[in-house]
């Protein structure tokens, strides 16, 4: 197994529905983040997990929720979404969070809601 | 506020050379990321700088002026699989990435 996997990687679902993403990381990492990115516009980080504990939530809606098991596992569950949802969702990992640490990234889950 | 700013999209030449520019305003600086992405695949990192001056690695090379907020990508010799998007990160000084928007790239034969 190599890098970052997430699944599914790929998901529709309704706006009354409750799913969840999986981002898994076998590089040995102590922080994991989760990212979405939409068309055209800039990644925007949603959550920062360090060493397990959340250092991270910007100003993220409350319909979607982190977990972090412990240090190669991150979810985020997903309830009563919306429509602007819609959006690739990327988890990444890193050895640290401090300068020249690049993030590894796993393929995403390009999510639907509809 | 903090702004990263790229152009949307450029198109270059197969074996030519193409310079990809990004300039950023942010609260603090802790070094630039530039990273690929090809469609509907994961960012794979391609260089980072903290201090002024060019970095060269292979094909590609990465500049930075910090008292000018301004980095380039520079790729050499472009091959079809060079086309992707290509994005620069800064992170600030709560060591958080803030990102451009990104840069199509798109190689004609």
């Amino acid at each position: 197994e190599t890098g970052v996997t997430q699944t599914p990687r790929h998901l529709v679902m309704g706006m009354t529905n409750k799913k969840s993403l999986k981002c898994e990381q076998h590089l040995g990492h102590n922080a994991m983040y989760w990212y979405k990115q939409s068309a055209k516009k800039p990644l925007e980080l949603m959550f920062v997990y360090n060493f397990k504990e959340q250092t991270e939530n910007n100003s993220v809606p409350s319909r979607f929720s982190p977990e972090c098991p412990n240090s190669s596992h991150l979810f985020l569950h997903l309830h009563t979404l919306q429509p602007e949802d819609s959006a690739l969702y990327l988890c990444a990992s890193s050895q640290e969070i401090a300068p020249s640490y690049e993030q590894y990234f796993g393929p995403g889950t390009r999510l639907t809601v509809t | 506020g903090q702004n990263i700013d790229q152009p949307t999209e450029m198109t270059a030449t197969e074996g030519a050379i193409v310079q990809i520019n990004c300039t950023y305003q942010t609260s603090g600086f802790n070094g630039l990321f530039w990273y690929q992405q090809h469609a509907g695949e994961a960012p794979t990192f391609l260089s980072y700088n903290v201090l002024d001056g060019l970095e060269e690695k292979g094909r590609f090379s990465s500049f930075l002026s910090r008292s000018k907020g301004y980095s380039y990508l520079l790729l050499k010799e472009l091959q079809m699989k060079d086309s992707a998007s290509y994005l620069c990160a800064v992170m600030d000084s709560n060591y958080q990435l803030i990102w451009g928007a990104g840069t199509k790239l798109i190689i004609k034969p």
